[in-house]
């Protein structure tokens, strides 16, 4: 089982629309965890961490957090074309504080 | 104010070949790393620091070094490269133990033929 899986897509929704996208995590003691934004060809970017079960909210962007089911995600209201990019799931297990673990990513295209 | 740094913006190198990648940030953070991406996947991580003088292996260490000599620069050596080193390499750095922010260089783009 990998450490964070996480929908290759690509995933498509029309503009306007609520992207939401899933990562799943196999370490039950997992402390943090992270949504990266990448264009493509560019550099990942963080968009949002969590760390509370619950959810968090900023701009258009949510992020839920589930640690009894292992599940985070990240919900995108008003979808744009610029949010069109890959996004990674990032966790920070709970033996290396200074270690992330990234998933694969979910690409994402938003239909103008 | 650069942020993080990274040369060159892309290489093609001979099998068996030797090159360092280079990597300067001006923020003064503490933790430093290195990852690799190949298409369609996350990142690896290759080696990182806690601060200078300090290095440790992350998940793909085979195939390359790294030193820690100032705050500012993580340089990874490759040595003896092969096609599987082929990928782009991201250089990331974080302030410390009280943050979880990673900021990331722009890449460098390896082909090994």
């Amino acid at each position: 089982q990998k450490e964070v899986e996480q929908n290759s897509g690509p995933l498509s929704v029309p503009e306007g629309a609520i992207a939401s996208l899933n990562c799943t995590y196999s370490d039950r003691g997992s402390q943090s965890f992270f949504w990266y934004r990448q264009y493509s060809g560019k550099s990942p970017e963080l968009i949002m961490f969590i760390y509370s079960n619950g959810d968090k909210e900023d701009g258009r962007f949510t992020a839920q957090l589930n640690k009894a089911s292992q599940y985070v995600s990240l919900l995108i209201r008003d979808s744009q074309p610029s949010d069109s990019a890959t996004y990674l799931c990032a966790v920070n297990p709970p033996t290396g504080g200074f270690k992330t673990i990234f998933g694969a990513g979910t690409r994402l295209f938003v239909k103008a | 104010n650069a942020g993080v740094t990274q040369t060159p913006k892309f290489r093609i190198l001979k099998i068996g070949q030797s090159m360092t990648l280079q990597c300067t940030q001006d923020m003064n953070h503490n933790y430093m790393y290195w990852y690799r991406q190949d298409p369609g996947m996350g990142l690896k991580l290759i080696y990182y620091s806690v601060g200078a003088g300090i290095t440790d292996k992350g998940e793909v260490p085979n195939g390359y070094n790294v030193s820690r000599s100032t705050t500012e620069d993580f340089p990874l050596r490759l040595e003896l490269a092969a096609p599987s080193q082929t990928s782009v390499y991201f250089c990331g750095t974080r302030r410390g133990e009280d943050s979880y922010e990673q900021y990331f260089g722009p890449g460098t783009r390896l082909t090994v033929t």
